[in-house]
């Protein structure tokens, strides 16, 4: 299996400062489309899961444009232009690539 | 609006089964891959299982491969997972997801999950 691994687990940030959190892969995620089959997802406190990134770098729908995801291969970084209160909660990776599709531990972004 | 509405969770033995429905509306369900994905209590997201447009080639998680099945409905916009021979580590709330139309593995809308409590 595929394992994702996050950093930091956790990441205190002062509201309208950036934010920048990583996520590495034990494989490659760069499938011979050119697509990186890599996710980037939010969980905030008590909700369900929601979509901000996928194939690496597309925002999904409805998805502030002060997130951004880059990366290929093994290595991928989400970066938060402007955090705002709104954005605290774990923001987890998932790989598609392979089966089964895993995801990363979690980072948890609070709010100094 | 776009919605998926998990039901069936509840209590059970160890040892026993429980079907897991969701239901969903506003949209062309037919048309996407759909997905569980679980969250023990305090614990971080796990995929359990995903399946395509016409239930074809279902793929599950090591964890839960020839216990659970994944299947849907198509004619009444029902995904579906029976879940056989529980374990207490299965103790999860289950949330179905829709997958991206261009990239099926990304789950982009979430139901708010059942919980599946499995104890003696």
């Amino acid at each position: 299996d595929i394992v994702m691994t996050q950093s930091p687990l956790s990441l205190p940030v002062t509201p309208g400062e950036p934010a920048s959190m990583s996520c590495r892969s034990s494989q490659s995620l760069l499938h011979t489309n050119g697509n990186n089959y890599l996710d980037w997802y939010l969980q905030k406190p008590g909700q369900s899961p929601q979509l901000l990134i996928f194939l690496g770098s597309t925002r999904a729908s409805g998805v502030p444009d002060r997130f951004s995801g880059s990366g290929s291969g093994t290595d991928f970084t989400l970066k938060i232009s402007r955090v705002e209160a709104e954005d605290v909660g774990v923001y987890y990776c998932m790989q598609s690539i392979q089966i089964p599709q895993t995801f990363g531990q979690g980072t948890k972004l609070e709010i100094k | 609006e776009v919605q998926l509405v998990e039901s069936g969770g509840g209590l059970v033995q160890p040892g026993g089964s429980l079907r897991l429905s969701c239901a969903a509306s506003g949209f062309s369900f037919s048309t996407h891959w759909m997905h569980w994905v679980r969250q023990a209590p305090g614990k971080g997201l796990e995929w359990v299982s995903r399946i395509n447009i016409d239930g074809g080639s279902p793929t599950y998680a090591d964890s839960v491969k020839g216990r659970f099945t994944i299947s849907r409905d198509n004619a009444k916009n029902m995904l579906y997972l029976q879940m056989n021979s529980l374990r207490v580590e299965d103790t999860a709330v289950y949330s179905c997801a829709r997958g991206v139309l261009r990239a099926g593995g990304s789950c982009e809308i979430w139901g708010q999950g059942t919980l599946v409590t499995v104890s003696s």
